[in-house]
């Protein structure tokens, strides 16, 4: 268990949807990164929070949003869902300090879109 | 921007073996980090080992070492004794040391163990 957890573990929606995936970091970690995986494909990277504001971003679509809370948990908001949106979302949280910049990556959030 | 290759997209080792996965990275940067993730069929992505750019020492955990050549970019991961659980994908990470900057993946290399 990485301490990193998320909601919920499987998403079933249809086209034209929006949905929310829940982060929440392990304790003590301050930067949260949101990941997107299609089958059988690598990682993509989608948008990192620090402290509660955006740090980086990768190629993520004007259709998806991200935030991270007072309380460091974060959420993806995901709208006007295409079925090519279907993948595996991971949450990995980060301290980002003195020599712990290590990800730990949450179980995912599986999202089918019909 | 930094990118990072494994340019064995399957490998397969025997049972009790040892096996070598490749990954090369491209940087401008002196100080940075490397690692090694691994994802079973579960696809939970576990952190396997890291590497900091500034020490010359490679990293060791358990079965699982590393051999950081700096100047040749290179970082493998070697598996010895290999077990029917260390079947997976493998993904090599280059993590920048700058602001604004980020993880970067690479596209991952499956192995299967044979029992």
């Amino acid at each position: 268990d990485s301490g990193v957890t998320q909601t919920p573990k499987h998403l079933i929606t249809a086209t034209g949807q929006r949905v929310t995936l829940r982060c929440s970091p392990r304790s003590g970690d301050l930067s949260v990164y949101w990941y997107q995986q299609s089958l059988d494909q690598g990682l993509q990277f989608l948008i990192q929070y620090y402290n509660g504001e955006e740090r980086a971003k990768g190629n993520i679509l004007e259709r998806f949003s991200a935030q991270q809370f007072p309380d460091l948990h974060s959420e993806l908001n995901l709208s006007s869902l295409e079925l090519g949106d279907s993948a595996l979302y991971f949450c990995a949280s980060s301290q980002e300090w003195g020599h712990s910049y290590e990800q730990y990556f949450g179980p995912g959030t599986r999202l089918t879109v019909t | 921007a930094q990118t990072v290759t494994q340019s064995q997209p399957e490998m397969s080792v025997q049972e009790a073996e040892t096996v070598t996965l490749s990954c090369t990275y491209d940087t401008s940067e002196s100080d940075y980090y490397l690692f090694w993730y691994k994802q079973p069929p579960s696809r939970q992505m576990i952190l396997v080992i890291r590497q900091e750019a500034y020490k010359q020492q490679n990293a060791t955990e358990n079965r699982f070492s590393v051999n950081f050549q700096k100047a040749a970019k290179s970082f493998s991961l070697k598996i010895s004794d290999s077990q029917l659980g260390d079947a997976a994908m493998y993904f090599c990470a280059y993590r920048s040391m700058n602001y604004g900057q980020n993880f970067v993946f690479g596209p991952g290399t499956r192995l299967s163990v044979l029992p």
